[in-house]
Parts: structure tokens; sequence; C-alpha cells
């Protein structure tokens, strides 16, 4: 199985700064036929699902804050939150799609300084 | 608008048994995959099972395979988890998940339910 690690496990940033959230897979899981990189990252609110923000590693889903952003490929990748916002607080997950079982980071809590 | 609407969660004994629906609408249920992710209370998310548009293959997690079963209705745009053999560490809310799919090849999960919470417990 593919092992998704994501650091750091919480950040604490004041508003209006930017928020960094690493994730590392054990595998490449960058597609060469496609050059595409199999790999999403989603926001959970308490209490809620968990929300797709981007996809492919950098493509922002529709409706979804230009301050979110995501980048990297073959096996590290990066969301950044730039100027962030009291509504940013929540877990991220990220996500790879390569292979089957579909693996997860554990997770990084993200809270206003 | 798409709608995903699980039910059948609940408290089971160990060794029990338990069906997950998941009611959907808004979008052509019949061509598009469809995957089960759960998530224990307070920890991260857990892929379950995933099936093709068509029904014709599936696929599962270790931790359930041979006692997790993925099934849909197309005629009722519905999708369902049969759960058996429960164990205490089954005890998680079951998101039902829609995969973003192209030319039958499905890859992330573009919308999700509000979930159900299973719980197994004596």
């Amino acid at each position: 199985d593919i092992v998704m690690t994501q650091s750091p496990d919480s950040l604490a940033v004041s508003l209006g700064e930017t928020a960094t959230i690493n994730c590392k897979s054990s595998h490449n899981i960058l597609y060469r036929s496609n050059n595409k990189n199999y790999l999403a990252w989603y926001q959970q609110k308490p209490g809620q699902p968990p929300k797709l923000l981007i996809s492919w590693a950098s493509t922002r889903e529709s409706g979804v804050p230009d301050r979110f952003s995501g980048s990297g490929s073959g096996t590290d990748f990066t969301l950044t939150i730039s100027s962030l916002q009291g509504e940013d607080v929540a877990l991220y997950y990220c996500h790879q799609y390569y292979i089957v079982p579909h693996t997860f980071g554990q997770g990084t809590k993200v809270e206003i300084k | 608008q798409v709608q995903l609407v699980e039910s059948g969660g609940g408290v089971v004994q160990p060794g029990g048994s338990l069906r997950l629906s998941c009611a959907t609408s808004g979008f052509t249920f019949s061509s598009y995959g469809m995957h089960w992710v759960r998530q224990a209370p307070g920890k991260g998310l857990e892929w379950v099972a995933f099936i093709r548009y068509d029904g014709t293959n599936t696929f599962y997690a270790d931790s359930v395979k041979g006692r997790f079963t993925i099934s849909r209705d197309n005629s009722k745009n519905t999708l369902f988890l049969q759960m058996k053999s429960l164990r205490p560490e089954d005890t998680a809310f079951y998101y039902c998940a829609k995969a973003s799919c192209s030319d039958n090849v499905c890859f992330y999960f573009d919308q999700w339910g509000r979930g159900t919470l299973v719980t197994v417990s004596s």
C-alpha cells in the first residue's frame, strides 16, 4: 500500500498569514503516460464531511478560493493557504488515487494563532 | 445539485450485521463509480470499498475484505454496503462518495454524503 505522510500534524497561523502543509508519498504517484499526479486535497470542518479542494495535485475545484493552492510532483506535495481566514480552521487531508487501496494522509489540523 | 444521503447506521453487537444505503440524486448515478470511506470518531479517513458504474468490478480494503460487500441498484440510484461479522474496530462514520470519472476510469472523490454512524459494541 502507498503510505501518505503529512507534516506537521497541526499548525497555528495568524490571520492573514500563510499556512503550509506537506504530504509525502511512499511511492511515486506521477503517472508518466499523462504526466498527472494522482493526488487530491480535502478540507474537513467539525461535524461535516470532507470537501474536495484540489485534484491532480494543483487543480483547484470550482468555487474554492484562490488562496488555496497545491503544488509538487512525484512523491512530495504541498497545500498552501495564503492569507489565512477564520473559516479555514479545519482538518486537511491529502489522498492518493494512483492505485487501490486509496490512502490518505493522517490529517493536519489548522488553527488560528 | 448532487446529493448523497446515507442511512442504515446504528448500534450493533460484535459479530452482527448491518446494511448501509446511500440514496443519490442530481447526477446520472449509473455513469459513475462510487466509494465508501469511513472515519472512526476523532480519527482520520480510511477508504473502504469501490464499485464501478455498472457494478461489474469491486475493490475492498484488506481490513474489510470477505466481510463487507459493496453493491448498487442503478434503477434506484442507490449504493449499498452490506457489513457482516462486525468488529469494534469497524465503529466509524461511513461516508458514501461519488468518484470523479472519465472514460470509465475513476479518480478522486468529488462529492461526499454527510455520513452515517455505525457503532459496534456489546
